[in-house]
């Protein structure tokens, strides 16, 4: 079916290390995608989107990739840090005035 | 600037019930959508509002509906409450909603049907 998925529910990293998210998606008609955090209580926040003419985009502290071939997102977190602990979600907008969300990945930091 | 503001934060009704929920947007925005998160479905949307109008719906029952003011801020509502409503209530506003425009999440109205 037409939806955005996670590859793992968890990840456990030690801080400093270099984070991975991985994200699946089917509809290749998606042609922008984002990730959102969300601590507990909160509600998501924007991290960093890419649009689907670009392959790689960076921000601080956090790289997104898209793969088109396989259908495939990505976050890497570099020096992962405490405050990075939480559920991470990829999201697609298909332009259709929605978001459709993954399932979520719940990242926690070891001391 | 203020961010998205939900109210109430909490809130507990018995079953049969229904419920209001209520957003503002940050100033300047015209979108409003609407998710609701559980545990077992995750995000799920719910719909979307531009200018009092409603672009997009999912698949959720009558029971759920909506509306958008003219000052763009936005309510839901829920009729017939049933424990499996029972969900964080997340609104999200946008300048246009549309393709690639960033949505900004409130704190959500956590909803709890007894």
């Amino acid at each position: 079916g037409e939806s955005v998925g996670l590859h793992l529910p968890t990840l456990s990293v030690q801080e400093g290390d270099n984070s991975i998210i991985n994200c699946a998606y089917s509809n290749s008609a998606s042609d922008y995608f984002i990730w959102y955090k969300q601590e507990s209580g909160k509600g998501p926040q924007f991290i960093i989107d890419i649009r689907s003419n670009m392959d790689k985009r960076q921000g601080q502290r956090v790289t997104v990739l898209l793969n088109k071939t396989v259908k495939h997102l990505s976050l890497q977190i570099a020096a992962t840090q405490p405050g990075d602990s939480a559920v991470y979600f990829c999201a697609e907008n298909k332009n259709d005035y929605k978001l459709s969300f993954g399932a979520g990945t719940t990242v926690t930091v070891r001391a | 600037k203020a961010g998205v503001t939900q109210t109430p934060r909490y809130l507990i009704k018995t079953r049969g019930q229904q419920v209001t929920l209520s957003c503002s947007p940050i100033s300047g925005h015209r979108s409003v959508s609407w998710y609701q998160q559980t545990p077992g479905q995750g995000l799920q949307f719910l719909f979307e509002y531009f200018s009092e109008t409603q672009r997009n719906k999912g698949n959720f029952p009558g029971r759920f509906s909506g509306r958008q003011f003219s000052n763009s801020r936005s309510e839901m509502n829920v009729s017939t409450l049933e424990l499996g409503d029972s969900a964080l209530y997340l609104c999200a506003s946008s300048t246009t909603g549309t393709g690639d425009t960033e949505a900004f999440f409130g704190q959500g109205t956590r909803l709890t049907v007894v």
